[in-house]
């Protein structure tokens, strides 16, 4: 089992929706979470980061992060049809905070 | 500012054959990384290097050596390269915000096939 996980889709949501997208993660150490998005062909960019329980918002993206149950999510508010891309969930582990493992990606598709 | 510079874009080996891939920054940061990406598979963490010096294993070392030659550069080299090790290969590089989050900036990837 990885230590990150996410499901890898293909997750289909019509224009206009929100998409919700979800990570869980096996080291109870680990401090910082991570969402990335990739477009196909391009490199992995950051969306937003978190460290608190809780939710952090910016502009459509909120990412939502509860340490108890091991659990992080994203969720994208009003999906654009340039919102579909693969976004993968990534974790440091074994407290290291440089030594940061990737989850598969969730391939997201909005319905135009 | 070119951010991650990796060198080559694409490359194609014969099984056997050796290869360095090589990575630079110049945004002064300390850790920097090789992941390869393949399909289904998301980013593996080959190895990663959290200062000048220093290296360590990833998820999937195996066939794979580093080396960090400076604070800019970290090397990553195929001794006798197998199709299994097709791929494409991302560098990147992190700075640690207040928080202690590791923040990665990606080179624009190596697109390696090993016939």
């Amino acid at each position: 089992q990885k230590e990150v996980e996410q499901n890898s889709g293909p997750l289909s949501v019509p224009e206009g929706a929100i998409a919700s997208l979800n990570c869980t993660y096996s080291d109870r150490g680990s401090q910082s979470f991570f969402w990335y998005r990739q477009y196909s062909g391009k490199s992995p960019e950051l969306i937003m980061f978190i460290y608190s329980n809780g939710d952090k918002e910016d502009g459509r993206f909120t990412a939502q992060l509860n340490k108890a149950s091991q659990y992080v999510s994203l969720l994208i508010r009003d999906s654009q049809p340039s919102d579909s891309a693969t976004y993968l969930c990534a974790v440091p582990l074994e407290n290291r905070d440089d030594k940061i493992i990737f989850g598969k990606g969730t391939r997201l598709h909005i319905l135009p | 500012n070119a951010g991650v510079t990796q060198t080559p874009k694409f490359q194609v080996l014969k099984t056997g054959q050796s290869m360095t891939l090589q990575c630079a920054q110049d945004m002064n940061h300390n850790s920097m990384y090789w992941y390869r990406q393949d399909p289904g598979m998301g980013l593996r963490l080959i190895y990663y290097s959290a200062s000048e010096g220093t290296t360590d294993k990833g998820e999937v070392p195996n066939g794979y050596n580093v080396s960090r030659l400076n604070k800019r550069e970290f090397s990553l080299r195929l001794e006798s390269a197998a199709p299994s090790q097709t791929s494409v290969y991302f560098c990147a590089s992190s700075e640690a915000w207040g928080s202690g989050a590791n923040v990665l900036t990606f080179g624009a990837g190596s697109r390696l096939t090993v016939l």
